[in-house]
């Protein structure tokens, strides 16, 4: 299986709410990143933040990152409905290798 | 192209058939990856090349399973004498390295019956 998990597996909010997922993870890491899929689609690069951040930002989108706990933080604030999608973290192991989380199903109801 | 093509997008296929998936990443990326994915799930890591040397290919299910980028960039995923449980999305996705942001394509969806 894959290393680390994200949660909630499934998140329903009303437009206009902040989402929050958060993702764990086990070994070290150089950078951790997020990815958006819609309907079954191809995966979208969201945001990437280093192990030496804590904190990035991209539009609505804030990352966080707690190297001492091993986990990190999406939040998307003011949803939209065309944010409904599957979220994932990924992270890569010391190969090479980018391994993804189970994800978030996020819905956000107009 | 603009950005990572799959071909083809649909395969339904006969068990024990073998079938072959193409990716041809965006041009100049060094790394890219085979992925597949099950309904509802993350995507599942099964190989990746930098250049034309496999780096890893520990995700491979089985020997029914190889993949090859002779030429450091198209990619080919081949599976020999499918079963039904080989039914999914597979998914390529390429990088400059392997430390960024991988482009995905839309992927293949392999159906054995």
């Amino acid at each position: 299986s894959q290393q680390g998990e994200e949660d909630p597996q499934a998140l329903s909010i009303q437009e206009g709410e902040n989402a929050t997922m958060n993702c764990s993870y086990k070994t070290s890491i150089n950078n951790l990143q997020w990815y958006r899929q819609n309907s079954g689609r191809g995966l979208v690069h969201l945001i990437l933040i280093r192990s030496n951040e804590r904190e990035k930002h991209s539009g609505r989108l804030r990352v966080t990152l707690d190297t001492s706990k091993k986990s990190s933080s999406l939040l998307i604030t003011a949803s939209r409905a065309a944010d409904t999608a599957s979220y994932f973290c990924a992270r890569y192991n010391q190969g090479g290798k980018l391994i993804f989380g189970q994800g978030t199903e996020l819905s956000v109801k107009p | 192209g603009a950005g990572v093509s799959q071909s083809p997008r649909y395969k339904v296929t006969k068990r024990g058939q073998d079938v072959a998936l193409r990716c041809d990443p965006i041009s100049g990326h060094v790394s890219l990856y085979w992925y597949r994915q099950a309904l509802g799930q993350g995507p599942e890591f099964l190989t990746y090349f930098n250049y034309e040397a496999q780096q890893d290919k520990s995700g491979l299910p089985n020997d029914r399973f190889s993949a090859e980028r002779p030429e450091g960039s198209i990619s080919t995923l081949t599976i020999q004498r499918t079963e039904q449980r080989d039914s999914a999305m597979y998914r390529c996705a390429s990088s400059w390295g392997n430390t960024g942001e991988l482009f995905f394509g839309e992927g293949s969806r392999l159906t054995v019956l």
